[in-house]
């Protein structure tokens, strides 16, 4: 079974900065689907980037990026120009690309809390 | 655009109480779930769906029920509530994952906040 870890409980940030989160998952799967949602205080899920492991480029979605590092099962996640908006918990999550409908649930970290100082 | 609804957006039931929380999709998603996530903790799945009359356990299936007669509908019955069943349900749904571009994504709806007291 996968596992996703999520190694920060909270991270502080400055209005206009950066900050990076760490994430680290376990599989013997080659093929895979990786992500980042976030969860504000509503707890809506929202996803925020998606990363397809046979991709070696890393995703962006405007301010966010990832740093996909395949080798070493790391997955993290980079905010730039931090806005107060941004600040919610961050989950990780790791989908297989299996037929089964019981390999394709997400599997999640334990989440990051993010507080975004002004 | 509706997307993923859930309902009620707030419930509080007693204990022993049969509650359905309702969950309907307009993506025509092959693929739907339940999860729970209680304060503090990330999100546990309870049931899941590949397609209609097809569904199968999660992790923490103990005292719900699920049923998917239509591809777009996914209610989760709580048969007899109880206090630790408290939570914040998510539905959510993703298409075949034969589409490499969007399909791999799961959406999730805006949550149902159970409180069993």
């Amino acid at each position: 079974a996968q596992t996703v870890t999520q190694s920060q409980p909270e991270m502080s940030v400055q209005e206009a900065e950066t900050v990076t989160l760490s994430c680290t998952y376990d599989t013997s799967e080659s093929d895979y689907y990786l992500f980042w949602y976030k969860q504000p205080p509503s707890r809506q899920m929202i996803l925020v980037i998606r990363q397809e492991a046979y991709k070696q480029q890393n995703a962006t979605e405007n301010r966010f990026s990832v740093n996909f590092q395949k080798a070493a099962k790391s997955f993290s996640l980079k905010i730039s120009d931090s806005q107060l908006g941004d600040a919610a918990m961050y989950f990780c999550a790791y989908r297989s690309p299996m037929i089964k409908a019981a390999g394709n649930k997400l599997t999640f970290g334990g989440g990051t809390r993010v507080l975004v100082k002004p | 655009d509706a997307g993923i609804t859930q309902s009620p957006r707030y419930k509080i039931t007693e204990t022993g109480r049969q509650v359905t929380l309702m969950c309907h999709q307009t993506w025509s998603h092959s693929y739907m779930f339940w999860y729970r996530q209680d304060l503090g903790h990330g999100l546990r799945l309870i049931y899941y769906s590949a397609a209609a009359d097809i569904t199968d356990k999660g992790e923490v299936p103990d005292g719900y029920v699920v049923s998917r007669s239509k591809t777009e509908n996914f209610p989760l019955t709580l048969e007899s509530a109880t206090r630790s069943q408290t939570s914040v349900y998510f539905c959510a749904s993703s298409g075949s994952l034969y589409r490499r571009s969007s399909g791999n994504t799961i959406y999730f709806g805006e949550g149902s906040w159970l409180t069993v007291v």
